[in-house]
């Protein structure tokens, strides 16, 4: 069984501050996406990653895939109250028919 | 463009009653997905299919069943609800094509077991 452990578990800063959201596992995967779950709706995509060393931005959030694909980080800069949200990393492996989901982390960011 | 519909919302189930959750999507996508989110947690695979009559287990299949007669729809049956079943289910699907994974979700059904 593949697991894929995010850390920290809950993360809870002010609005303006910088944080980064770990995604570990000991198997490689195909690629690995981010998706942001708000409370009492389904995962939102963010951004899939495919080559190792591969590093992603999208306005304030920088994703990086590891080299040997087997980990990501997500960096937030200056947090926004509206990125408050469930963020889950997920790898895809073979045909990518299936993902794994890693265990989340629940970001919290307040004024 | 509705993408990926679930009904119901919300529902309590006695212990040892059934119901099927239904899943629709209008995307045309032959991969589709079920899952369940316990509190604060990840998703885990209960089960998918990979086209119409094509269905396969994932990680916690136990307790529950699927169909897929159409590209469309792929319900999720729990026969004997028990306790363990209270969960928020979530059905995705994605296209084919290059095989990124990527996936599209459903607002999720909110189940309560009794």
């Amino acid at each position: 069984t593949q697991l894929l452990e995010q850390s920290p578990q809950f993360l809870s800063i002010q609005e303006g501050e910088n944080l980064t959201v770990y995604c570990n596992s000991s198997s490689v995967f195909s690629s690995l996406q981010w998706y942001r779950q708000e409370p009492g709706e389904g995962p939102v995509l963010l951004v899939t990653v495919v080559t190792g060393g591969e590093v992603k931005k999208l306005k304030r959030l920088t994703f990086q895939f590891g080299d040997a694909r087997k980990d990501s980080s997500l960096h937030i800069t200056a947090a926004q109250t509206g990125d408050t949200g469930l963020y889950l990393c997920a790898g895809a492996t073979g045909g990518g028919n299936k993902l794994t989901f890693g265990t989340g982390t629940q970001l919290k960011v307040e004024l | 463009n509705a993408g990926v519909t679930q009904t119901p919302k919300f529902r309590i189930l006695k212990i040892g009653q059934s119901m099927t959750l239904q899943c629709t999507q209008d995307m045309n996508h032959n991969y589709m997905y079920w899952y369940r989110q316990d509190p604060g947690m990840g998703l885990k695979l209960i089960y998918y299919s990979v086209g119409a009559g094509i269905t396969d287990k994932g990680e916690v299949p136990n307790g529950y069943n699927v169909s897929r007669s159409t590209t469309e729809d792929f319900p999720l049956r729990l026969e004997l609800a028990a306790p363990s079943q209270t969960s928020v289910y979530f059905c995705a699907s994605r296209s084919d094509g290059w095989a990124r994974g990527e996936q599209y979700f459903g607002p999720g059904t909110r189940l309560t077991v009794t």
